[in-house]
């Protein structure tokens, strides 16, 4: 299994939307709704933002949003803010039952 | 609150074996969840090493798996890692994290992340 792919950054002005997407195969992405989305600050951790491909966690904004369509899946933040500044990383279970992420999305607040 | 904090050398020589622990508080590990391992080398991205369930069973990253062990250690409610014959390559933050629940590996809670350097 090789990395999911996502595009190396995408940027926003506030109060736009934006999409980041995360392309996998038939034996990750395309086979479970075990899609998960990550934020990192800089020097911070990881924080779960989005599970199951479109779940939330207690205390993410609604501002944030997940879905796929085969082999790929998508992260939405509408509404951009400052603080949405930051990098994403998608990640999927695999047939293989290992985990795989992607190689991250600089996101760009302008 | 589930907290989670690695430990361990931040400086090892080439060919040595890279030894890490994560230290729980606020939950048991003998709970059934995943206890995980993943790494971040300076300026790139995410790549998972692997994770150990609460029974002992393992699953590694095969590119990882031939240096790679993990184990528990319930009584004092840590897990840990060990990565031998380790290189300039393996130079970066690792960081323990907690599945959410059994399947689809949740990662949902992480620790701080301990920057490790191989030189000599």
């Amino acid at each position: 299994h090789s990395a999911l792919t996502q595009p190396a950054s995408v940027s926003g002005s506030p109060g736009q939307s934006i999409t980041i997407s995360c392309t996998g195969t038939s034996s990750d992405v395309g086979n479970y709704n075990y899609v998960s989305w990550y934020q990192q600050h800089p020097g911070k951790a990881p924080k779960l933002m989005i599970y199951d491909v479109s779940n939330r966690p207690s205390g993410v904004s609604n501002r944030f949003s997940g879905s796929k369509s085969g082999n790929t899946a998508s992260l939405t933040i509408s509404g951009l803010q400052a603080e949405d500044e930051a990098d994403y990383y998608c990640s999927s279970y695999t047939t293989s039952t290992t985990v795989l992420f992607g190689g991250g999305t600089k996101l760009t607040v302008l | 609150q589930v907290q989670l904090q690695e430990s361990g050398p931040g400086l090892v020589k080439p060919s040595d074996t890279l030894s890490l622990t994560c230290a729980v508080s606020g939950y048991s590990i003998s709970s059934s969840h995943w206890w995980g391992w993943i790494r971040q080398p300076p300026g790139k991205g995410l790549e998972w090493i692997g994770y150990i369930y609460y029974s002992g069973s393992t699953y590694y990253n095969p590119s990882l798996k031939s240096r790679v062990t993990m184990s528990l250690d319930t009584s004092k409610n840590q897990f840990s890692l060990k990565l031998s014959s380790v290189t300039a390559v393996d130079t970066a933050v690792y960081y323990c994290a907690r599945t959410l629940r059994t399947t689809g590996a949740v990662f949902d809670y992480w620790g701080q992340g301990t920057l490790v350097t191989v030189s000599s």
